[in-house]
């Protein structure tokens, strides 16, 4: 079975701070995919990055940046110089695929993240 | 480019009812997977639909049920509506050829309250 961990519940930082969300996860497949989404009110979740299990580069995108750890099953997403416009919810989640498509995602219960001005 | 749709947004039913949601997936898009959001939670998958079948499930009741149309399009229907099942329901598609990719877009989704 699969499971995905996000034990930050809510953060809350001021404007221009850094900030890290933390993502845990479990599965006994060696091929594997992990995504981050953002979640903003009006619901709709926008995709931000996915990487494969084979691949364990760090990327950087702007103000974001993700480390993605193995050894620590760990797909942690970092925010530089936050801005209010990133408040949002965002959740952290794990697909497979069994064999002719993409499986449906398994997600964590994600970080309500709080930018103050 | 269309991205996925979904109707209604908002729906209010009793207890009881049945209701059906709808999903037209982006463009080009064969596969629909619908999802569940309880309110703060994080989405749980129901069920995926390929070439107008149930390909995978989640732990979901018979009660959840879905087809998927000739054009991809996809209906997901609730019998029995019980209160736990007021969330946000959201809608997603790919295409089965990328699944290298595993690429999934999301709708806007349709928010159900059951009173």
């Amino acid at each position: 079975a699969q499971k995905v961990t996000q034990a930050q519940t809510e953060i809350s930082v001021v404007e221009k701070e850094d900030v890290t969300l933390d993502c845990v996860y479990e599965t006994r497949d060696t091929t594997y995919y992990l995504f981050w989404y953002k979640q903003p009110p009006s619901g709709e979740l926008v995709f931000l990055i996915r990487r494969n299990s084979f691949d364990e580069q760090n990327e950087i995108s702007g103000r974001y940046s993700w480390n993605f750890q193995k050894s620590t099953s760990s797909f942690n997403f970092t925010i530089t110089a936050s801005q209010v416009v990133d408040s949002a919810v965002y959740f952290c989640a794990l697909g497979m695929n069994s064999g002719g498509g993409a499986d449906g995602l398994t997600f964590g219960k994600g970080t309500h993240l709080i930018i103050q001005p | 480019d269309a991205g996925v749709t979904q109707s209604p947004t908002h729906l209010i039913k009793t207890r009881g009812q049945q209701v059906t949601l709808r999903c037209s997936p982006k463009s080009g898009h064969d596969t629909v997977s619908w999802y569940q959001q309880a309110l703060g939670q994080g989405p749980q998958f129901i069920f995926q639909y390929y070439e107008e079948e149930e390909r995978q499930r989640g732990n979901f009741p018979d009660r959840f049920s879905g087809h998927q149309f000739p054009n991809y399009s996809s209906e997901l229907n609730v019998n029995a509506l019980l209160l736990g099942d007021s969330a946000l329901y959201l809608c997603a598609s790919s295409l089965v050829k990328d699944w290298y990719y595993n690429e999934q877009f999301f709708g806007p989704g349709t928010r159900l309250t059951v009173l």
